[in-house]
C-alpha cells in the first residue's frame, strides 16, 4: 500500500540552485496538489492539477513550476531557490467525482535552502 | 476568505484523561472537513472525514463532531494514551477558483500525553 510517495525526503540547495520534488501516487486519483508547511501558517496550496496535463496555480505559487504528464506523478520545480522558500513540502491526492472525498497525503520533503 | 482557526495551539494532559481539541472556520459554506494526525517530521494521516451533511463521524476512540451554522468542529479523544501524543490539524474543503474545491488548514494543536 504505497499511496503517495514523494521523492526526495530531504535535501539541502544553495540560493540559486534548482530542483524537482517528484510526487506519485498508486491510486488512480485525478486531483494532485502540493503544499507547504511553515511554522505558524498552516499548510498553503501552492499548485494543484485536476487531471492528467493540467496544472492550477494555489496560494502561494510564486518561484514554482509544475507539471502533470502522466495521472499519477505531480512534479514540483524550483528554478532558482530562495531561502524563503525553506519548508517542508507535501504532495496529496484524491479522486475525483464528489467534492466529499478524502485527501491522501505523502510523507513530506524537507527542503533548506542556504 | 475561509480561515480556519484551532485553540489551544498547545495541550498536555495525563494518560487516561478525555480530551477535546477544537477547531473554527469563518466560512461556514464547506464540503466536509477532515481531522488529520501529524507526527514530528512526518505525513499527514487522516483520522476522520465529516461531510458537511452530517453532525458527527467515529473511528475508535475519536469522535468528530461538526456545527456547520457556527462554524465549529470538536475532536473528542477517549482515554488519552501516551501514543496519541502529536500534532492534530483541521481542514475543510470550500469551493475555490473556478469549479476545483480547496482545503483551508489550520496550524494545529501540538498534544502531549504524559505518563
Amino acid at each position: 500500500n504505497a499511496g503517495v510517495t514523494q521523492t526526495p525526503k530531504f535535501r539541502v540547495l544553495k540560493t540559486g540552485q534548482s530542483m524537482t520534488l517528484l510526487c506519485a501516487q498508486d491510486m488512480n486519483h485525478e486531483y494532485m496538489y502540493w503544499y507547504r508547511q511553515d511554522p505558524g501558517m498552516g499548510l498553503r496550496l501552492i499548485h494543484y492539477s485536476v487531471g492528467e496535463g493540467t496544472t492550477a496555480k494555489g496560494e502561494v505559487p510564486d518561484g514554482y513550476n509544475v507539471s502533470r504528464l502522466k495521472k499519477q506523478n505531480f512534479l514540483l520545480g524550483l528554478e532558482s531557490a530562495a531561502p524563503s522558500q525553506t519548508s517542508v513540502y507535501f504532495c496529496a491526492s484524491r479522486p475525483q467525482g464528489a467534492r466529499n472525498t478524502e485527501a491522501f497525503f505523502g510523507q513530506g520533503t524537507r527542503l533548506t535552502v542556504v | 476568505k475561509q480561515e480556519v482557526t484551532q485553540i489551544p495551539a498547545a495541550l498536555s494532559v495525563p494518560e487516561g484523561e478525555n480530551l477535546v481539541l477544537n477547531c473554527s472556520f469563518t466560512d461556514s459554506a464547506i464540503y466536509n472537513l477532515q481531522w488529520f494526525r501529524q507526527d514530528p517530521g512526518k505525513g499527514l494521516t487522516s483520522l476522520l472525514l465529516i461531510q458537511s451533511s452530517q453532525r458527527e463521524q467515529t473511528s475508535g476512540r475519536l469522535n468528530a463532531s461538526l456545527d456547520k451554522s457556527s462554524g465549529r468542529s470538536t475532536l473528542y479523544i477517549a482515554a488519552s494514551q501516551p501514543g496519541d501524543s502529536a500534532t492534530y490539524l483541521c481542514a475543510v474543503r470550500t469551493l475555490g477558483t473556478g469549479t476545483a474545491s480547496k482545503l483551508t488548514f489550520g496550524t494545529g494543536t501540538r498534544l502531549q500525553v504524559t505518563l
